[in-house]
């Protein structure tokens, strides 16, 4: 059988170095995007979020870059720690109230040396 | 607070058996999902609540039911369980969605295998 995350592709990074992670999207209604950390073991963790009415939006250590035009998210993580390893989701949001519906993209695995 | 809690965290079922994937918050969020994250993919959407006595369908709800009687509890059933099922079950809540500011929270997960 296969083994959990062997198709996930994978970003290996050195301790320090930032990393840049990754999303392509198809749904140009979708009106809100997020970023997500998943741990192994665990539930997925909000790492932040930003509006489809804005391109750029910063966090702690972390940047989200929104680019309508050709569908791409990226996620930057400023001085990569080993506690960064993770799998790391994109997910986007369209509609609002009822009819809204969060879908999730495949992932990333973002692996960090020493 | 506890947030959102699932029990139980592993479980071992046989082809054709029932068992149900219990999920509470304690956050008094109108949102509950559930969702199924197969190896290597994504979290994909069985079901979701917006209110107690509210549910409806998400991508993946063939085999599944639930039920929201409380605005705490949010049941996963899963009536003849088949190995497609073998999967990892996380619940979910959120004070709302598609508004500004949102999150969604997340519990730690079940892991079901079906043999």
């Amino acid at each position: 059988g296969e083994s959990v995350g062997l198709h996930l592709p994978t970003l290996s990074v050195q301790e320090g170095d930032n990393s840049i992670i990754n999303c392509a999207y198809s749904n140009s209604a979708s009106d809100y995007f997020i970023w997500y950390k998943q741990e192994s073991g665990k539930g997925p963790q909000f790492i932040i979020d930003i509006r489809s009415n804005m391109d750029k939006r910063q966090g702690q250590r972390v940047t989200v870059l929104l680019n309508k035009t050709v569908k791409h998210l990226s996620l930057q993580i400023a001085a990569t720690q080993p506690g960064d390893s993770a799998v790391y989701f994109c997910a986007e949001i369209r509609g609002t109230g009822t009819a809204s519906k969060l879908t999730f993209g495949t992932g990333t695995r973002l692996q960090v040396t020493l | 607070n506890a947030g959102v809690t699932q029990t139980p965290k592993f479980r071992i079922l046989k082809i054709g058996q029932s068992m149900t994937l219990q999920c509470t918050q304690d956050m008094n969020h109108n949102y509950m999902y559930w969702y199924r994250q197969d190896p290597g993919m994504g979290l994909k959407l069985i079901y979701y609540s917006v209110g107690a006595g509210i549910t409806d369908k998400g991508e993946v709800p063939n085999g599944y039911n639930v039920s929201r009687s409380t605005t705490e509890d949010f049941p996963l059933r899963l009536e003849l369980a088949a190995p497609s099922q073998t999967s990892v079950y996380f619940c979910a809540s959120s004070p709302q969605q598609g508004k500004s500011g949102n999150t969604i929270y997340f519990g730690e997960g079940s892991w079901l295998t079906v043999v």
